[in-house]
This record gives C-alpha cells, sequence and structure tokens, in this order.
C-alpha cells in the first residue's frame, strides 16, 4: 500500500524558512516522479513543484521559484522542500505526491495527509 | 501559469449525468492532452479518477469518464449519486515537468 507521510509543517514567521519532509513506503521510490501540492485554507489545489525519479528535472511554479527548492533522497525514501522567504500568502496545507511516471505524466496518482505551514507574525 | 477554468459549482439529482469543463490553453490541455481529474471530500486528500484525459485507474466507478477537445477537457459523472458530492479539480501537465490545477468545482447533489 502506497503511504506518504508528510511532516515539518507548524508556524513560522514572515521571511522565515522551513523544511518540509515526505517520508514514503509501499513502492519503489527512486522509480516515480514526486510532487508537492498545496492548498490554502478553504481555496483550491495549486502545483507548487516537481522533481523527476533522478533529481535531473525540478519545476517550481511561479509563485514560488527562487524561494523554495525541492529535493530527494532516494537512498531514504524521501521527499524534501526548503521554503525560505515565507510570505503570509504561502499559508497552506502541502501535500505531499507520488507521479505514476519517472519523468511526469498527466498527474500525482497518490497523496499524502498534508502538513499544516503557517506563517504569520 | 495561469488556474485552469472550471465552473464554480455544478449540480444534479440522483441518476442525473453532470459534466464539468476544464478550459485551459494550447500550452497546456491543447498541446499535451495529459489531464487528469481528482475528487476531494472536505477534509481529505484528493483522489485521482481520472488520468491521461480519458482513463480510469482501477477502483474507480465506470460512472466517471473523461474526453478532451481542444484546450478543453471534460469530466462526466453519470447516474449521480449522494457521495459524488465533493470538490472536483482537473490538473494538467504544461511543459518542462510544470503542472497547472483547475479553480476547482463544487459538485451539489440534490
Amino acid at each position: 500500500e502506497v503511504q506518504l507521510v508528510e511532516s515539518g509543517g507548524g508556524l513560522v514567521q514572515p521571511g522565515r524558512s522551513l523544511r518540509l519532509s515526505c517520508a514514503a513506503s509501499g513502492f519503489t521510490f527512486d522509480d516515480f516522479a514526486m510532487h508537492w501540492v498545496r492548498q490554502a485554507p478553504g481555496k483550491g489545489l495549486e502545483w507548487v513543484s516537481g522533481i523527476s525519479w533522478n533529481s535531473a528535472t525540478v519545476a517550481y511554479a511561479d509563485s514560488v521559484k527562487g524561494r523554495f527548492t525541492i529535493s530527494r533522497d532516494n537512498a531514504k525514501n524521501s521527499l524534501y522542500l526548503q521554503m525560505s522567504s515565507l510570505r503570509t500568502e504561502d499559508t497552506a496545507l502541502y501535500y505531499c505526491a507520488k507521479d505514476p511516471q519517472p519523468m511526469y505524466s498527466s498527474g500525482p496518482d497518490y497523496w499524502g495527509q498534508g502538513t499544516l505551514v503557517t506563517v504569520s507574525s | 501559469q495561469s488556474a485552469l477554468t472550471q465552473p464554480a459549482s455544478v449540480s444534479g439529482s440522483p441518476g442525473q449525468s453532470i459534466t464539468i469543463s476544464c478550459t485551459g490553453a494550447w500550452s497546456d490541455v491543447g498541446r499535451f492532452g495529459l489531464v487528469s481529474w481528482y475528487q476531494q471530500h472536505p477534509g481529505k486528500a484528493p483522489k485521482l479518477i481520472i488520468y491521461e484525459a480519458s482513463k480510469r485507474p482501477s477502483g474507480v466507478s465506470h460512472r466517471f469518464s473523461g474526453s478532451k477537445s481542444g484546450n478543453t477537457a471534460s469530466l462526466t459523472i453519470s447516474g449521480l449519486q449522494a457521495d459524488d458530492g465533493a470538490d472536483y479539480y482537473c490538473c494538467s501537465f504544461a511543459g518542462s515537468g510544470s503542472f497547472v490545477f483547475g479553480t476547482g468545482t463544487e459538485v451539489t447533489v440534490l
């Protein structure tokens, strides 16, 4: 059974940094691309970032480009999102999601339950 | 990276069919045709119900079907049931490893 468990969320002041982690199990982690998707309270889904199976291809939404960095450690079956220069508009539930392909397909097939990031002074 | 356009809400009576549209651009929906649809109940993570515009994952009801024409993808739910009441989102590959989600549609079963 595919399991994705996010951690690292919390309350952080504007301008500070936070690192999210996602522990994956139930599938061969290094066979698939991975994503981070966020959902602000009461709002829709927003794709944040994606990384291919071998980390060769990474991509970011314009709203986070230059501030967020996605990475993965295939030896630890883990996905990360380093977030810096956080803004109040980054407040959201952050989901870790698996892609069904090594590079990219039409979107994630499995999702974690999310970790909440609140940016506030 | 503009969000794909979906109607804010769609409603139908039990047993009826409804269709949700997802309008993008040539740079995403039109060019690649790599569109997925997700169902999200309140407080839950999204669930994949359609991928590659028209394919259904195993275990997803045959009442859900997808299609694409030009820059617009569509999700049809036939034989509407109470549990279909949820939010629905489309998602398209937009090139260079990036993706874009739709604005979301709230489905109400009357």
